[in-house]
């Protein structure tokens, strides 16, 4: 079954702990991305990676961080740097500079 | 860098009605115009785009236009079924750069029975 997953679907942080949101692909995508969804304010890019072992920061990276050391993965991880934490994440790949996004279910995050 | 806005935020129709939501976009070099739809709790999916060189695209329901000049772009969904809540995002790129998308803030439908 192709597709790209997120796991945990539900997680809760304590304040000052770091937490790492899973992202897997089996679709041989080459570029992944990490965005934020909040009420009313759509899909904000944290980051992107177009290619294996090369990442870049989107428009709110401040306070997360990633790496891409497999094509199929693409982890985010929410550091303690991260003043509002909570919101839910979505992933999502792509055949780099193609047409349409695959997401993941998400990932809601919130902060105890 | 491109800007995209959307309106309305919120959209409430009766079942059978027409659904239309608007979308601008700021940089005149974008030229795929995709739509995802969002159930609640899941997640985003396409249901329809168009490109800079077409002003109107159509699958079932639902169609797409475009205004290259005023730079926006519209979908519209006819008879409209409770299935059709859902929030609704449309996005702008320039793919021939592999730019990534930019999305708009959302249209929250509701189709009331």
């Amino acid at each position: 079954d192709g597709g790209i997953t997120q796991s945990p679907k539900y997680l809760f942080r304590k304040e000052g702990q770091n937490v790492t949101l899973s992202c897997e692909q089996n679709l041989n995508h080459d570029a992944m991305y990490w965005y934020r969804q909040d009420p009313g304010q759509g899909l904000r890019l944290i980051y992107y990676s177009q290619i294996v072992n090369d990442f870049q920061k989107g428009d709110i990276a401040e306070g997360y961080s990633v790496s891409r050391e497999k094509k199929e993965s693409f982890p985010l991880t929410v550091t303690s740097a991260q003043k509002n934490p909570t919101a839910f994440y979505l992933c999502a790949s792509e055949i780099f500079g193609h047409t349409e996004a695959f997401f993941g279910q998400g990932t809601r995050l919130t902060v105890v | 860098g491109e800007n995209v806005e959307q309106h309305p935020s919120t959209l409430s129709v009766q079942e059978g009605d027409s659904a239309v939501i608007k979308c601008t976009y700021s940089d005149s070099a974008s030229n795929y115009f995709p739509w995802y739809k969002q159930e609640l709790g899941k997640r985003p999916q396409l249901i329809i785009d168009i490109r800079s060189n077409v002003g109107e695209k159509k699958d079932q329901r639902i169609a797409v236009t475009l205004n290259k000049t005023a730079k926006h772009f519209s979908l519209h969904i006819t008879e409209t079924q409770p299935e059709d809540s859902a929030v609704y995002f449309c996005a702008a790129s320039n793919r021939n750069y592999g730019q990534n998308f930019v999305f708009g803030p959302g249209t929250r439908l509701s189709v009331l029975p």
